[in-house]
């Protein structure tokens, strides 16, 4: 079965910087990849999936993610952070039967 | 509109007292699973079911059950609800259940039990 790690419970940054959350998958063969983004009092929608081809994915809301096979990891990236970036973020590789997903990173977003 | 429903989005009761969460879909997936959300642990998967009466334990089924006689339709069940089970549920459905394909999620049932 897919396992899945996330760095880091909560990340913080200022308003126009970087965000960077990470994700490392375990290393059976590499399913499909995707981050769900979690508002305040809402359930879970797609930010953006890597199934095949180019390993650089872009999502909704101006997030990419780099998927790295060497690596194991789907680091979820945004230039430039904006006040309405403030939410939960899950990593999830899929397996055969369900979405593995990690614990979730907060990301606060200070003014 | 395409969406997943869920039914009631709050729910209080007391140990013991059967419950039904209901699941609906309306996007024709024949994927459909059930989830609980718990601060720090992410989503865990409790029962999934790949098609009409098909259903299987997802990793933390103790204490739950469901049924899929319709595909439209999930729910799930608490037979005697104990206070460990007081999390945030999610259901969610898919076209199929493996491969690239969006799970679409609904607005979550936040229970709790005393």
């Amino acid at each position: 079965a897919q396992s899945v790690t996330q760095l880091g419970s909560h990340v913080s940054v200022s308003e126009g910087a970087l965000v960077l959350l990470r994700c490392n998958y375990s290393s059976s063969v590499p399913p499909y990849l995707f981050w769900y983004v979690q508002y305040p009092n809402q359930g879970l929608q797609l930010l953006l999936k890597y199934t095949t081809g180019a390993t650089l994915v872009k999502g909704i809301n101006g997030f990419e993610a780099e998927f790295k096979k060497s690596e194991t990891s789907f680091h979820l990236t945004k230039p430039s952070a904006h006040m309405s970036d403030a939410a939960e973020y899950f990593c999830a590789p899929t397996g055969r039967r369900a979405l593995t997903f990690g614990s979730g990173t907060r990301l606060q977003v200070q003014p | 509109e395409a969406q997943v429903t869920q039914n009631p989005r709050y729910l209080i009761t007391v140990t013991g007292k059967k419950l039904t969460v209901t699941c609906s879909q309306n996007m024709n997936h024949e994927y459909m699973s059930w989830y609980r959300q718990d601060p720090g642990l992410g989503l865990r998967q409790i029962y999934y079911s790949m098609n009409v009466e098909v259903t299987d334990k997802g990793d933390v089924p103790e204490g739950y059950k469901v049924s899929r006689k319709e595909k439209r339709n999930f729910p799930l069940i608490l037979e005697s609800p104990s206070p460990n089970q007081t999390s945030l549920y999610f259901c969610a459905s898919s076209p199929v259940s493996f491969g690239g394909y969006e799970q679409y999620f609904g607005p979550g049932t936040r229970l709790t039990v005393t």
